[in-house]
């Protein structure tokens, strides 16, 4: 079956700009995991849905981060007035009820530049 | 804080041979603990995991050992394959079920023809 999808998968900003990533994660998922990766590191928890509620926002590094899914589906991640620190791999995972494992999709590259 | 460490960055390994990938965590909360493959500009992939009343899952080629005492972690791959080669990722949760994963830094196997 259809794994989870990311778009797009490559992004480049202009500093300042806003951006707007997408996960569709795979069908009937009810959680949702956001995480970032820089390079070298392992990937790192920004946030959590399940269903619509987001339930665990505590990993977003600042208030120019911002998450929504609001119909328990599909998942944007927005960052505003992106910054060069926010260049990394964004990585979405989702997960059926009851799991304890989480399926990636392939990531979004952004470069701030 | 690392919470959760991989302290060989790389490791080669001869065809054939027997691969043996470390982990350790400091927080005596975790006891769900998962492996995930990474190949370059793609998502981790799930291969093994283990909850923390066993010591010992098997799957195939992958086995997990769990150390609670240690709060150690390895995967064993054998025999190991080329196709093997790749980023792999210790990570764990508190939980298991819909909680956040802390991941390592992750390990460079190279599997030698």
């Amino acid at each position: 079956g259809a794994g989870v999808s990311q778009s797009p998968r490559y992004k480049v900003a202009k500093r300042g700009q806003d951006v707007a990533l997408r996960c569709d994660p795979i069908s009937g998922h009810v959680s949702l995991f956001w995480y970032q990766q820089a390079l070298g590191q392992g990937p790192e928890f920004l946030t959590y849905f399940q269903n619509e509620a987001q339930l665990d926002k505590s990993g977003l590094p600042s208030d120019r981060f911002f998450a929504e899914r609001p119909e328990g589906s599909v998942s944007t991640l927005k960052i505003q007035r992106t910054q060069q620190e926010d260049s990394a791999v964004y990585l979405c995972a989702s997960s059926p009820a009851g799991s304890g494992t989480q399926y990636f999709g392939p990531g979004t590259r952004l470069l701030v530049l | 804080d690392q919470q959760v460490k991989q302290n060989s960055p790389s490791l080669s390994v001869q065809e054939g041979r027997i691969s043996i990938l470390n982990c350790d965590y400091t927080n005596s909360m975790f006891d769900y603990f998962l492996w995930y493959k990474k190949y370059p500009a793609e998502g981790p992939t799930f291969l093994i995991s283990i909850s923390s009343i066993k010591d010992k899952n098997e799957d195939g080629r992958f086995t997990v050992f769990l150390n609670k005492s240690a709060k150690h972690l390895s995967l064993h791959i054998v025999p190991s394959q080329p196709g093997d080669s790749a980023v792999y990722f210790c990570a764990a949760s508190r939980s298991f079920g819909n909680e956040k994963l802390t991941f390592g830094t992750g390990t460079r196997l190279t599997i030698i023809p």
